[in-house]
């Protein structure tokens, strides 16, 4: 079955440091994938989102490219912020359902 | 954006009560909805998916009896879950799929706690 595998947290960083977040999917047929962030106390909020082999989803400075050969969709941002602290969710839409990762928790510290 | 709501926000009851969650879709209709389960630290379960007008699908090792799901209308899907027990407390998500866009949009979420 579709299965999503994401780097377990905590990911404390500094404000202004670079971010990359490592998502890989396993998958039958050719799914959509996305990035959902969940800030404290609040429901999860889609992020960005990719349809397509190459294509790169980009929202508030994060961004993240579907890459079939690698089966990877990995998040990036080049300059975290405070606000950013949050846990983010990798997850593909596969046949009918959502499959996420078990989501990495940011910590962005002044 | 889309918009999905989920009522109540939070709820407290006794062991043996049933306790009914709301999730509305507030400015597209809906189809399909999907109620989730999320315990802490740990990623979301999907419990069942909602189809207007016909059965909710259910996950394997989610029981039908004890979380029933009724999707009403195109814009409305109710979770009840009956006779409640403590190992029930959970936070519970729903989210509401836009075809158009094939994305979810989630709920903010219901904190269940049973005592």
């Amino acid at each position: 079955g579709d299965s999503v595998t994401q780097m377990e947290g905590p990911v404390t960083l500094s404000e202004e440091a670079f971010l990359t977040i490592n998502c890989t999917y396993t998958a039958t047929g050719y799914p959509s994938l996305f990035w959902y962030v969940q800030y404290p106390g609040e429901g999860l909020q889609l992020l960005l989102k990719a349809t397509k082999a190459d294509d790169k989803g980009s929202n508030k400075g994060f961004e993240a490219t579907y890459r079939k050969e690698t089966t990877s969709f990995h998040l990036e941002k080049g300059s975290v912020q405070v606000s950013d602290s949050a846990v983010y969710f990798c997850a593909l839409s596969g046949a009918q359902k959502v499959t996420f990762g078990i989501g990495t928790k940011l910590q962005v510290i002044p | 954006g889309a918009v999905v709501s989920q009522h109540p926000s939070w709820v407290i009851c006794k062991s043996g009560t049933s306790v009914k969650i709301e999730c509305r879709s507030l400015d597209f209709q809906a189809t399909t909805m999907f109620w989730y389960r999320q315990f802490p630290k740990q990623s979301l379960m999907l419990m069942a998916t909602s189809n207007e007008g016909s059965k909710a699908t259910y996950e394997q090792g989610v029981e039908k009896d004890k979380f029933l799901i009724n999707h009403a209308s195109l814009t409305l899907s109710t979770l009840t879950v009956t006779s409640a027990h403590p190992e029930d407390s959970s936070f519970y998500i729903c989210s509401a799929e836009d075809r158009g866009t094939d994305t979810q949009y989630f709920g903010p979420g219901t904190r269940l706690t049973v005592l």
